[in-house]
């Protein structure tokens, strides 16, 4: 399994600012996923980071709204940019094992608060 | 969006049993996962089913239908640490991990 350090853990933040969250993984993997889950919803994916290459936003996300760094294979962060109360959410970073795609393991999660 | 079905809440009693639901969009279907959260906490995996029938892990168990494209999960002897939200998630292809999540199931297990 993979241990997965996710941090802040949660931030109250104003509006307009922005908010820079980092995912620490013990091991090096190819593939890190960035989830946003609304209070209450499911798990909707925002961008798959990759090592040495841009990342890759699904629809409905942007690159101005959500930069994504990945510098290295066991390191990536995630910045949530101008927020707005909309943005109020729990954000996950999740890796997969470089094998037949079965497990996914998640990050404890960020929850924030835009006031 | 969504490409999954599940039921929003279920309710049951210490001991019961309780079958979770998941209907699919056969386009782009690999395989389906299930994923328990507890409030406040991350996602964990706990099974997954690429090819039709039950795979069994210990009290819970998964089954897949993709004739159907239908799956369940399966609670079995309820405890009351499994209330909880569950989650089906689907995978495209064996090489795309990306997954696509349901909108989850709240278990509320009753004394």
């Amino acid at each position: 399994s993979a241990v997965i350090s996710q941090k802040p853990s949660r931030d109250i933040c104003q509006r307009g600012t922005s908010l820079t969250i980092q995912c620490q993984v013990d091991s090096q993997v190819t593939m890190m996923f960035w989830y946003r889950q609304q209070p209450g919803q499911s798990l909707t994916l925002i961008a798959t980071a990759n090592q040495g290459s841009e990342a890759t936003y699904e629809s409905g996300f942007v690159i101005d709204k959500f930069p994504i760094s990945r510098p290295n294979l066991t390191f990536s962060t995630l910045t949530v940019s101008n927020l707005s109360p909309e943005d109020s959410s729990i954000y996950l970073c999740s890796v997969e094992r470089d094998r037949p795609n079965t497990e996914a393991f998640f990050g404890q999660g960020t929850r924030l608060t835009v006031v | 969006g969504q490409s999954l079905e599940q039921p929003s809440e279920v309710t049951a009693v210490e001991g019961a049993i309780v079958q979770i639901n998941c209907t699919y969009q056969t386009s782009g279907f690999y395989g389906l996962s299930w994923y328990q959260q507890h409030d406040g906490g991350a996602p964990t995996f706990l099974s997954y089913n690429a090819l039709d029938g039950l795979e069994e892990t210990g009290r819970f168990s998964s089954f897949l239908s993709r004739s159907d494209s239908y799956g369940y999960l399966l609670l079995q002897e309820l405890q009351m640490k499994d209330s909880a939200s569950y989650f089906c998630a689907r995978s495209p292809s064996p090489n795309d991990y990306k997954l696509s999540f349901g909108a989850g199931t709240t278990v509320t297990v009753r004394a």
